[in-house]
């Protein structure tokens, strides 16, 4: 089955606490990103990836890095979590650039208190 | 960078009456306009998208239209039901540009 899978899915973690949410796809996919989902705000663009070891800042890329080492793999990385980045995590795939379906993952809801 | 507002950020609309959703986008050489949807606790899906050569695109009860001049997009959803509700995010992007950008959303609720 084509899919993007992301875990954890939920995680409570407090201040500083280095953490990593991974991402993977089985579809062969180029195009890979991450979002984050908060009230009122839609989906913010953090990092995204065009191919391998090919990574650029999407719109709020303070305070996350990312890789890209293999195709199917875009894992999100927290060296030093804050309050303010608790939110709801998506990472999507796309085999095209932007212009293009993005298959996004069941999302995490990460809560760093 | 692109910055795509969308209106209203919710709606309630009747069973069986139209719904609209507005967005405008300020980079004028953006030509990708996706819709996504996404249920409650669920993940965005598109359900429909548009691109600037095209000035409208219809897929059954759901449809999108286009002004570039204005730098505006649409999605009308017709004879809603209850099935419709769900928050509605419209986004932006432009060939050559790995960014896209989504408005806030609107949370549309279909009233039996």
């Amino acid at each position: 089955e084509a899919q993007v899978t992301q875990n954890p899915r939920y995680l409570i973690t407090v201040t500083g606490k280095k953490l990593t949410v991974t991402c993977s796809q089985n579809m062969n996919h180029e195009y890979m990103s991450w979002y984050r989902q908060d009230p009122g705000l839609g989906l913010r663009q953090i990092y995204y990836s065009m191919n391998v070891e090919v990574t650029d800042k999407g719109d709020v890329p303070e305070g996350y890095k990312v890789s890209r080492k293999e195709k199917r793999n875009f894992p999100l990385i927290l060296e030093s979590p804050s309050p303010n980045q608790t939110s709801l995590y998506f990472c999507a795939s796309s085999p095209t650039q932007g212009t293009g379906e993005q298959y996004f993952g069941p999302g995490t809801r990460l809560t760093v208190t | 960078g692109e910055n795509v507002e969308q209106h209203p950020s919710t709606l309630s609309v009747q069973e069986g009456d139209s719904a609209v959703i507005k967005c405008t986008y300020s980079d004028s050489a953006s030509n990708y306009f996706p819709w996504y949807k996404q249920e409650l606790g669920k993940r965005p899906q598109l359900i429909i998208d548009i691109r600037s050569n095209v000035g409208e695109k219809k897929d059954q009860r759901i449809a999108v239209t286009l002004n570039k001049t204005a730098k505006h997009f649409s999605l009308h959803i017709t004879e809603t039901q209850p099935e419709d509700s769900a928050v509605y995010f419209c986004a932006a992007s432009k060939a050559g540009d790995y960014k896209l950008s989504f408005g806030a959303g609107t949370t549309v609720t279909v009233r039996a």
